[in-house]
């Protein structure tokens, strides 16, 4: 299957602060990009899409950003809050093909 | 919005006894359910693809005898772990697309241990 991957397994960052969460693939035909957010012993949360024909999309205090020459994209987080301290996925499809494949996670600890 | 229900949200059981776990869509009709694996500190992994009405479709290296899945109604597709061993405890979650929609709703798991 399609390979995605994260380069950081573990972000820490001060309260107020803005995120950065990056994610690569494998696929070139992906062209359909979710960000998830799981909190322990629960299942993922939809946090913000991206299809490959934009380079960024903007959320409520998260971004998205495409960079399809080198597969890679990029949750941030704005004004990081206690509540943003969970695990995050990326997952990639094709579109209209709706099978997801994830990305190792990075794990967000927010220090008050 | 789309909810999806999983249940049970824990379950143990002995080794070599089979576990069924449930996935339903509430409030809007499902054609295409997906079922995923997660490990402790680690991603989800696609087990298989439940379409409503037709057999499963399992991903490259998943056992489709010892993990049976029925999609037998637009609202509730099934995952029956067989022959369960500690080695199959695991989070499983399940998520659930509409048709012409994406496939991000998402469950809230069901932890198994197999003791």
């Amino acid at each position: 299957g399609e390979s995605v991957g994260l380069h950081l397994p573990t972000l820490s960052v001060q309260e107020g602060d803005n995120s950065i969460i990056n994610c690569a693939y494998s696929n070139s035909a992906s062209d359909y990009f979710i960000w998830y957010k799981q909190e322990s012993g629960k299942g993922p949360q939809f946090i913000i899409d991206i299809r490959s024909n934009m380079d960024k999309r903007q959320g409520q205090r998260v971004t998205v950003l495409l960079n399809k020459t080198v597969k890679h994209l990029s949750l941030q987080i704005a004004a990081t809050q206690p509540g943003d301290s969970a695990v995050y996925f990326c997952a990639e499809t094709r579109y209209n093909f709706n099978k997801f494949y994830f990305g190792s996670g990075t794990k967000l600890n927010v220090k008050p | 919005g789309a909810v999806v229900s999983q249940h049970p949200s824990r379950v143990i059981c002995k080794s070599g006894t089979s576990v069924k776990i449930e996935c339903r869509s509430l409030d809007f009709q499902a054609t295409t359910m997906f079922w995923y694996r997660q490990f402790p500190k680690q991603s989800l992994m696609l087990m298989a693809t439940s379409n409503e009405g037709s057999k499963a479709t399992y991903e490259q290296g998943v056992e489709k005898d010892k993990f049976l899945i029925n999609h037998a109604s637009l609202t509730l597709s099934t995952l029956t772990v067989t022959s369960a061993h500690p080695e199959d405890s695991s989070f499983y979650i399940c998520s659930a697309s509409i048709s012409g929609n994406y496939g991000y709703t998402f469950g809230s798991g069901t932890r198994l241990t197999v003791v």
